[in-house]
């Protein structure tokens, strides 16, 4: 299995809802990340988990909570959001260890998030 | 940090010709660069990489090459096909951290 499986792959959301994303991958990798993308924009990272932990938040805004129950999930939960954060969020993992980055990223297809 | 440049940031091509893409990067420390070919609606899918051991490689109609010591990297696509249009991002690493750094893009389009 070399997929990367996200759900919902749209979602429409006003500002004031809750909502969640959700992503799965069987491949084994300890590292997996969520990015943010623009139409014809590259990927901008937001946060890595890295066995399970927290290992890097771009700055991201506190609407954005990320959460990692095991090696094999990973979610984003959203609050509270604004028009201009409707993107699609692309769920990635990698088999990068603690000792760093070893290479290919796999993509989920993404959650396109529409933000009213 | 590292910073990646790409260039053109569109390119069209006859069918039948050849496409290049030239990249740029700022770490000396890097050395993992992918390939990311993005369909329209799709998500980014790996056509090749490099490590930073080797100055090229291929894959059928597609080669990578790498200049490490002038910091730049190509993407070379021979005998384009209309599928081969899309959004084409080069993207360098280091072993240190997780980030991907990802150039802009170029936005491929094949005439047929």
């Amino acid at each position: 299995d070399t997929e990367v499986t996200q759900t919902p792959k749209h979602l429409v959301m006003g500002m004031t809802n809750k909502k969640s994303l959700k992503c799965e991958q069987h491949m084994g990798h300890r590292a997996m990340y969520w990015y943010k993308q623009k139409a014809k924009k590259p990927p901008e990272l937001m946060f890595v988990y890295s066995y399970e932990k927290l290992s890097i938040n771009e700055s991201v805004p506190s609407r954005f909570s990320p959460e990692c129950p095991n090696s094999s999930l990973l979610n984003l939960h959203l609050h509270a959001l604004q028009p201009e954060d409707s993107a699609l969020y692309l769920c990635a993992s990698s088999q990068a260890g603690l000792a760093g980055n070893t290479g290919e990223l796999f993509f989920g297809e993404g959650s396109r998030l529409t933000v009213l | 940090g590292e910073n990646v440049e790409q260039h053109p940031s569109t390119l069209s091509v006859q069918e039948g010709d050849s496409a290049v893409i030239k990249c740029t990067y700022s770490d000396s420390a890097s050395n993992y660069f992918p390939w990311y070919k993005q369909e329209l609606g799709k998500r980014p899918q790996l056509i090749i990489d490099i490590r930073s051991n080797v100055g090229e490689k291929k894959d059928q109609r597609i080669a990578v090459t790498l200049n490490k010591t002038a910091k730049h990297f190509s993407l070379h696509i021979t005998e384009t096909q209309p599928e081969d249009s899309a959004v084409y991002f080069c993207a360098a690493s280091n072993p240190n951290d997780y980030k991907l750094s990802f150039g802009a893009g170029t936005t491929v389009t094949v005439r047929a």
